[in-house]
């Protein structure tokens, strides 16, 4: 089956700092990718919509400039935490899929930890 | 708006016994209805998924889920347990915009005793 390889799997930063989670798709092309955000013991929250070549569709309440995505290429997505904060402390998941409405390829997480 | 209910965090069973993991979910429309497996360190793999057609919906690893519109629910079953089934489960129902946009419920967490 299709694969999707997050990176890193887990990463410790100090408040204010960035960080940038990459999201690939090994052995297809995505031309859509999700990025969702779960907190212990909830639910996987949809933060973003990425698509190649354009800017991303974000949901309400997720703030574009803290969370920065770029969907660069057919295979490579990124989301950037900004001047993290210790409430930005939480997994994320990516996904992709060759097509639209086409099925959901997850990726393994990122588990941030800001202190 | 819409929404999914997992009433179950966790879960323990023996292996070999029956397994009925709830979903109810709260949604406008007929809706696109997902059940993943999340293992350790590893990403979400679909187990199954209803769009519409037979009610009873068969997925991988001997897993099935019964949609009952009736009740708003989605449960997941499996009639004999094994140890490697320990994992973290997820019900999902596509958002409006595309079944791409899903809606998760906050999981079931699966303990199998030997």
């Amino acid at each position: 089956g299709a694969v999707v390889s997050q990176h890193p799997s887990r990463v410790i930063c100090k408040s204010g700092t960035s960080v940038k989670i990459e999201c690939r798709s090994l052995d297809f092309q995505a031309t859509t990718m999700f990025w969702y955000r779960q907190f212990p013991k909830q639910s996987l929250m949809l933060m973003a919509t990425s698509n190649e070549g354009s800017k991303a569709t974000y949901e309400q309440g997720v703030e574009k400039d803290k969370f920065l995505i770029n969907h660069a290429s057919l295979t490579l997505s990124t989301l950037t935490v900004t001047s993290a904060h210790p409430e930005d402390s939480s997994f994320y998941i990516c996904s992709a899929s060759k097509r639209e409405n086409e099925k959901l390829f997850f990726g393994s997480g990122t588990q941030l930890s800001v202190l | 708006a819409q929404s999914v209910t997992q009433p179950d965090i966790h879960i323990t069973v023996s292996e070999g016994a029956s397994l009925e993991l709830r979903c109810n979910y709260s949604y406008g429309a007929t809706p696109y209805l997902f059940w993943y497996v999340q293992s350790p360190g590893q990403g979400l793999q679909l187990l199954l998924k209803y769009f519409s057609g037979d009610t009873l919906v068969q997925g991988i690893k001997g897993f099935e889920a019964e949609f009952k519109r009736s009740q708003s629910s989605f449960n997941l079953r499996k009639p004999s347990v094994h140890w490697s089934d320990a994992a973290e489960y997820f019900c999902a129902v596509g958002a409006p915009g595309g079944y791409n946009k899903l809606i998760f419920g906050a999981g079931t967490r699966l303990a199998v005793h030997p």
